[in-house]
């Protein structure tokens, strides 16, 4: 079993609505990370948070939204999406960010419609 | 040139049998290396770290050759429970960014 909790499992939405993924760590962890990875890809990194602060934004478009209300969540709000960001969307967590090992959620499959 | 590279296979192998995998980074400030493990649909999960002089957990050894920028994962006597893909995974160090290969998949066949 992970670590790293993601909710919902799947999720299913058309271009017109807003929904949030979630991700929990009770492992002490003080960075966090956003994944997205598209079939037979490897993951591609959105955004890390380090001490609940943003610390990189991969340029991704605004239609993603982290939010991280305390060192245990992490919040990804979306917005306006488009088919093409139907994909797995990755939360990880690390000691802190640097040379450390990241442990990831087992994600959300994100459909839009 | 990308970030890290890795032979995609597939690699079809039979029981017992001894695999290799590669996977090259191209700049030479990166710090800290991994594998992961990728089977279908689910996330990836920490195989091994891997460091300079060499790591062995079990039936698995990593080794990482620094002048050449190359990093390698042995897996002896495969099971069939081996089967996934194999994700090679570069850390720079600031920002504990992760480059990641394009995984290696390996089919283990009875």
């Amino acid at each position: 079993d992970t670590e790293v909790t993601q909710t919902p499992k799947h999720l299913v939405m058309g271009m017109t609505n807003k929904k949030s993924l979630k991700c929990e760590q009770h492992m002490g962890h003080r960075a966090m990370y956003w994944y997205k990875q598209k079939a037979k890809k490897p993951p591609e990194l959105m955004f890390v948070y380090s001490y609940e602060k943003l610390s990189i934004n991969e340029s991704v478009p605004s239609r993603f939204s982290p939010e991280c209300p305390n060192s245990s969540l992490l919040n990804l709000h979306l917005h306006a999406l488009q088919p093409e960001d139907s994909a797995l969307y990755l939360c990880a967590s690390s000691q802190h960010q640097g040379n450390q090992p990241q442990h990831f959620g087992d994600g959300t499959r994100l459909s839009i419609l | 040139r990308k970030e890290v590279e890795q032979d995609p296979g597939p690699f079809n192998v039979p029981e017992g049998a001894t695999v290799a995998f590669n996977c090259t980074y191209s700049n030479s400030a990166s710090q800290s290396f991994f594998w992961y493990r990728q089977d279908c649909r689910k996330e990836p999960k920490l195989l091994m770290s891997v460091y300079s002089s060499g790591n062995e957990d079990g039936r698995f050894t990593a080794q990482l050759n620094r002048a050449s920028q190359y990093i390698s994962l042995l897996i002896r006597d495969s099971k069939l429970s081996d089967s996934a893909t194999y994700l090679c995974v570069v850390n720079r160090g600031t920002g504990n960014q992760f480059y990641f290969g394009t995984g290696t998949s390996l089919t283990v066949i009875p």
